[in-house]
């Protein structure tokens, strides 16, 4: 089945500095890649959606210069938080959604959990 | 390999009757499970967990059973309204290299039918 990877797992970073996030698809081709940041209710928030060939749409309220997202190739999907602030702190998760599933064929990254000291 | 599993894509259930819906998983190391509902164009919300220790957990119409012996959860949701509409995804959570990790099942989308 499709497969996709996350990593790091966890990250612990100092303010100020820069983290990059990873998302793969091991075995299939992501059309679509979305993040998501989780909330203490548990609920993900989408962060940004990128298409492929096209640069990432980002929801209202998501900072595009903070939250770099880069969808370099049809299986690799990257998140950069960039002058991180300990607000940053959070779980961020990715999905993909590949090129011959119907829209509710999902699969998600195992997320990554960013602690900023 | 896909170690949570939502074997069903779709599913069609009449308005007042009970929606099941079904999760599989393979690590028995898994030690909570989480299902959440999406819908078009927004992140997934969390719906309702489970830790491991129990069997059933509900909240108002929402009932989730777990069966450790044979590693399958499910969502029942009863009476079902056409606003439960969704797609349903299941997830599970593991402790490691001093994290958490959440894997999620592909999504079964529900649809209630008035």
């Amino acid at each position: 089945g499709a497969v996709v990877s996350q990593h790091p797992s966890r990250v612990i970073c100092k303010s100020g500095t820069s983290v990059k996030i990873e998302c793969r698809s091991l075995d299939f081709q992501a059309t679509t890649m979305f993040w998501y940041r989780q909330f203490p209710k548990k609920s993900l928030m989408l962060m940004a959606t990128s298409n492929e060939g096209s640069k990432a749409t980002y929801e209202q309220g998501v900072e595009k210069d903070k939250f770099l997202i880069n969808h370099a190739s049809l299986t690799l999907s990257t998140l950069t938080v960039t002058s991180a602030h300990p607000e940053d702190s959070s779980f961020y998760i990715c999905s993909a959604r590949s090129r011959t599933e119907s829209n509710y064929g999902y699969t998600f990254g195992s997320g990554t959990r960013l602690t900023v000291v | 390999d896909q170690q949570v599993k939502q074997n069903s894509p779709s599913l069609s259930v009449q308005e007042g009757r009970i929606s099941i819906l079904n999760c599989d998983y393979t690590n028995s190391m898994f030690d909570y499970f989480l299902w959440y509902k999406k819908y078009p164009a927004e992140g997934p919300t969390f719906l309702i967990s489970i830790s491991s220790i129990k069997d059933k957990n509900e909240d108002g119409r929402f009932t989730v059973f777990l069966n450790k012996s044979a590693k399958h959860l499910s969502l029942h949701i009863v009476p079902s309204q056409p606003g439960d509409s969704a797609v349903y995804f299941c997830a599970a959570s593991v402790w490691g290299s001093g994290t958490y990790k959440y894997i999620f099942g592909t999504g079964t989308r529900l649809k209630v039918l008035a």
